[in-house]
């Protein structure tokens, strides 16, 4: 198994602000992805993160809104830049570990 | 990347069996076949993974078809405590392992 840990868990923030979120892995990982979880949807895609390489964003999603660090094998950060009350979410990191993929807790991101 | 598609909700009582099952037609040769739970507040875990056939592990089986266009999620009496979302996703695991989309889910109400 992988045990993660996400900061923060919570946080309430003002429109036009940013917030980083970290993410860190009890060992070392490849491959780490970022989610996002709307209030009563399911989980979203918004990049991996692969050590040594540029973050991939999917469709909908650009490196000026989630710009996203992965300065090593255990440790990922997504800022959510310039936000809005849209931007209001759960964010998760994720990794793979063998066959199985595992996630964080999630922060809850709430934008006033 | 093969759809998903999984019923909205389920109920059941405690100690039923309950059986969810998800239809992936355009599943493609290398896929795996993979099953999460979520409850509030938390990241997805992983339950069960099956390429074809059965597989059954400490909490499910996992029925799969000779054509692999659905699988069936099967919780043997099921508690209070399995209410939550279940996901069910397809994708490649192995050496082309790129990422994971997640479906809708189904929130499974057991009911006492």
């Amino acid at each position: 198994s992988a045990v993660i840990s996400q900061k923060p868990s919570r946080d309430i923030c003002q429109r036009g602000t940013s917030l980083t979120i970290q993410c860190q892995v009890d060992s070392q990982v490849t491959m780490m992805f970022w989610y996002r979880q709307q209030p009563g949807q399911s989980l979203t895609l918004i990049a991996t993160a692969n050590q040594g390489s540029e973050a991939t964003y999917e469709s909908g999603f650009v490196i000026d809104k989630f710009p996203i660090s992965r300065p090593n094998l255990t440790f990922s950060t997504l800022t959510v830049s310039n936000m809005s009350p849209e931007d209001s979410s759960i964010y998760l990191c994720s990794v793979l570990r063998g066959d199985e993929q595992y996630f964080g807790p999630g922060t809850r991101l709430t934008v006033t | 990347l093969a759809k998903t598609t999984q019923p909205i909700s389920m109920d059941s009582y405690e100690g039923q069996e309950v059986n969810i099952t998800c239809s992936h037609n355009n599943i493609a040769t290398n896929d795996y076949i993979t099953w999460y739970q979520q409850f509030p507040s938390q990241g997805p875990r992983f339950i069960i993974q099956g390429y074809k056939t059965k597989v059954t592990n400490e909490v499910a089986s996992l029925f799969i078809p000779a054509d692999r266009k659905s699988s069936t999620l099967s919780l043997p009496r099921v508690s209070l405590s399995d209410t939550a979302v279940y996901y069910c996703l397809v994708g490649d695991i192995g050496y082309n392992f790129n990422k994971f989309y997640f479906g809708s889910g189904t929130k499974l109400n057991v009911k006492p």
